[in-house]
């Protein structure tokens, strides 16, 4: 079946580093790939999210383009800021299928 | 945006009780609503998906008889875990679905714990 594969966290960055959160996925057909990212006492919120093979989905200042010869999803971030700590998900949906979800990385932001 | 709420954010429940779990729409009419469980340093994993007015189509693995999932109205859905024990704590989360939209809306959770 349908998996995806996270960086385990903590990650625990100095602000304006540079953030590089790994995503790799297995999955039959062609899924559409997601970040979703939890703010502490909030929902999760969809960040950006690719369709197809070398899209590149962004939002924020975050990035992440779909892999296929890799079947990775990375998510990047040239320069974190303390408000970006929260917990990020990565997922993919098959057409017609329901979402499967990584197990989330937490990022912590320190000023 | 588009926002879901969860009430109670968090719950201490007895072992043997049942304990309701709600998921509203504020804001858009939820056609299809789902529900999750996450243990911790886990991912989310799909429970069941309910659509209004129907019943719920259950995850392979979900009891249904424990799990009960009603979608009476366009912005309600319920989860009630019945006869909740200690290995039913965990972190519940709804999403819905709707307002013409293709995407998924989700709570912020509820947290259960079972003494």
């Amino acid at each position: 079946g349908n998996s995806v594969t996270q960086m385990e966290g903590p990650v625990t960055l100095s602000e304006e580093a540079f953030l590089t959160i790994n995503c790799t996925y297995t999955a039959t057909g062609y899924p559409s790939l997601f970040w979703y990212v939890q703010y502490p006492g909030e929902g999760l919120q969809l960040l950006l999210k690719a369709t197809k093979a070398d899209d590149k989905g962004s939002n924020k200042g975050f990035e992440a383009t779909y892999r296929k010869e890799t079947t990775s999803f990375h998510l990047e971030k040239g320069s974190v800021q303390v408000s970006d700590s929260a917990v990020y998900f990565c997922a993919l949906r098959g057409y017609g299928q329901n979402f499967v979800f990584g197990p989330g990385t937490r990022l912590s932001v320190l000023p | 945006g588009a926002v879901v709420s969860q009430h109670p954010s968090w719950v201490i429940c007895k072992s043997g009780t049942s304990v309701k779990i709600e998921c509203r729409s504020l804001d858009f009419q939820a056609t299809t609503m789902f529900w999750y469980r996450q243990f911790p340093k886990q991912s989310l994993m799909l429970m069941a998906t309910s659509n209004e007015g129907s019943k719920a189509t259950y995850e392979q693995g979900v009891e249904k008889d424990k799990f009960l999932i009603n979608h009476a109205s366009l912005t309600l859905s319920t989860l009630t875990v019945t006869s909740a024990h200690p290995e039913d704590s965990s972190f519940y989360i709804c999403s819905a679905k709707g307002g013409g939209w293709n995407e998924q809306f989700f709570g912020p959770g509820t947290r259960l714990t079972v003494l």
